[in-house]
């Protein structure tokens, strides 16, 4: 089955900077990966997804990156906010036409923005 | 408000009693799904229904039960709960089909420690 590791599993950025979180899966068949932000207290949320046919996909502060030959994915968030820390979690499936995807999840990563 | 929701939210239990954590959408979506979230673990999916009647175990089924008797509800059971069952516990639904109809919407958790 599909297996995602994450990294790192902690990260510590001061407000403004910029944050990197990767992921990478091992299954090639794999078409999907979303990532969801988890703030305490609250159940993941997804925040941005890519699939295989592209390579990059932003929104405002975020973006995701997909390397497929290498099967390699990240997180950027730009211009860090204290609102920015929270638990991210990547993840990847296949996605077959018609119907919802089975997640495999990574193991998180902690994001502290300190000001 | 389109949501997701679990109860108890938290539930301190012993060895052996037998429990049942609801989940209800009230979104309509043919895709149900329990996780449980472990530190260092990330999300391991437990169980999941693709639709009413239709379940299936996930990566950790072992010591739990699902149904889906009817659309909104999934109910999670642990018929003779062990300490190792201690842990965060998150519902989730997802509609059927499409590209852009993948996002899991989480409930916000049960914490559950058994003793």
């Amino acid at each position: 089955g599909e297996n995602v590791e994450q990294h790192p599993s902690t990260l510590s950025v001061q407000e403004g900077d910029s944050a990197v979180i990767k992921c990478t899966y091992s299954d090639s068949a794999s078409n999907y990966f979303p990532w969801y932000k988890q703030e305490l207290g609250k159940g993941p949320q997804l925040i941005i997804d890519i699939r295989s046919n592209v390579g990059e996909k932003k929104d405002q502060r975020i973006a995701v990156t997909l390397n497929k030959t290498a099967k390699h994915f990240s997180l950027h968030i730009t211009e860090t906010q204290p609102e920015d820390s929270a638990v991210y979690f990547c993840a990847a499936s296949i996605e077959p036409a018609g119907t919802a995807s089975k997640l495999t999840f990574g193991t998180g990563t902690r994001l502290q923005v300190t000001l | 408000e389109a949501q997701v929701t679990q109860n108890p939210r938290y539930l301190i239990t012993v060895t052996g009693k037998k429990l049942t954590v609801t989940c209800s959408q009230n979104m309509n979506h043919e895709y149900m799904s329990w996780y449980r979230q472990d530190p260092g673990l990330g999300l391991r999916q437990i169980y999941y229904s693709m639709n009413v009647e239709v379940t299936d175990k996930g990566d950790v089924p072992e010591g739990y039960k699902v149904s889906r008797k009817e659309k909104r509800n999934f109910p999670l059971i642990l018929e003779s709960p062990s300490p190792n069952q201690t842990s965060l516990y998150f519902c989730a639904s997802s509609p059927r089909g499409g590209e852009s109809k993948n996002e899991q919407f989480f409930g916000p958790g049960t914490r559950l420690t058994v003793l």
